[in-house]
């Protein structure tokens, strides 16, 4: 099955300073890969999502890059911000047909102002 | 997201008790799923459902069960066959069709008393 792996673990930076957190994926079938944002004791929200047609997606200040070939993608917070403070998930689809989606361990990013 | 409802927001279990969680949705969407979230852990998925009466088991299903009678509903039961119950858990609804993002509830944070 699926297996992603997420780094670094956790992240300190300066604000206004670019965050970049990193995935790997195993499954050569994935085609979906999701970024989600979970504040403390929140739900995950959806930031920024790329399909596998793709290789770069730009939302404001955030964006994704996927490498099919290495079979990793990338998130890149530019100018961050101290709201920008929260744990960071990827996740890629796995399996045809009906495509579940396989999270990572997350990322705790801190902005100190 | 708005049209997910979990409840209880938070849930107390005796030992040897069943607990069941609720989540409704109101996003006409067909995929629903359960994950489980430990402390600095990432999201596993515990059951999901594609269509109503019908569901499949998830990486972590032991100890849990299911039913999904009504397109908007997918209550997990949570047995007392589960012996590490502690955890904070996500309801979560997809379209059906293609990969698509997953929408979060509010989640429901379960302890043993």
């Amino acid at each position: 099955g699926e297996n992603v792996e997420q780094h670094p673990s956790t992240l300190s930076v300066q604000e206004g300073d670019s965050a970049v957190i990193k995935c790997t994926y195993s499954d050569s079938a994935s085609n979906y890969f999701p970024w989600y944002k979970q504040e403390l004791g929140k739900r995950p929200q959806l930031i920024i999502d790329i399909r596998s047609n793709v290789g770069e997606k730009k939302d404001q200040r955030i964006a994704v890059t996927l490498n099919k070939t290495a079979k990793h993608f990338s998130l890149h917070i530019t100018e961050t911000q101290p709201e920008d403070s929260a744990v960071y998930f990827c996740a890629a689809t796995q399996g045809t047909g009906f495509q579940k989606l396989v999270f990572g361990t997350g990322t705790r990013l801190l902005v100190s102002p | 997201d708005g049209g997910i409802t979990q409840s209880p927001k938070y849930l107390f279990r005796k030992e040897g008790q069943n607990v069941t969680l609720s989540c409704e949705q109101n996003l006409n969407h067909d995929a629903m799923y359960w994950y489980r979230q430990d402390p600095g852990q990432g999201l596993r998925l515990i059951y999901y459902s594609q269509i109503v009466n019908d569901f499949q088991k998830g990486d972590i299903a032991e100890g849990y069960s299911v039913s999904r009678e009504k397109k908007e509903s997918f209550p997990l039961t949570v047995t007392s066959a589960q012996k590490n119950p502690t955890a904070f858990y996500l309801c979560a609804t997809s379209s059906r069709q293609g990969p698509q993002p997953q929408h979060f509830g509010d989640g429901t944070r379960l302890s043993i008393l």
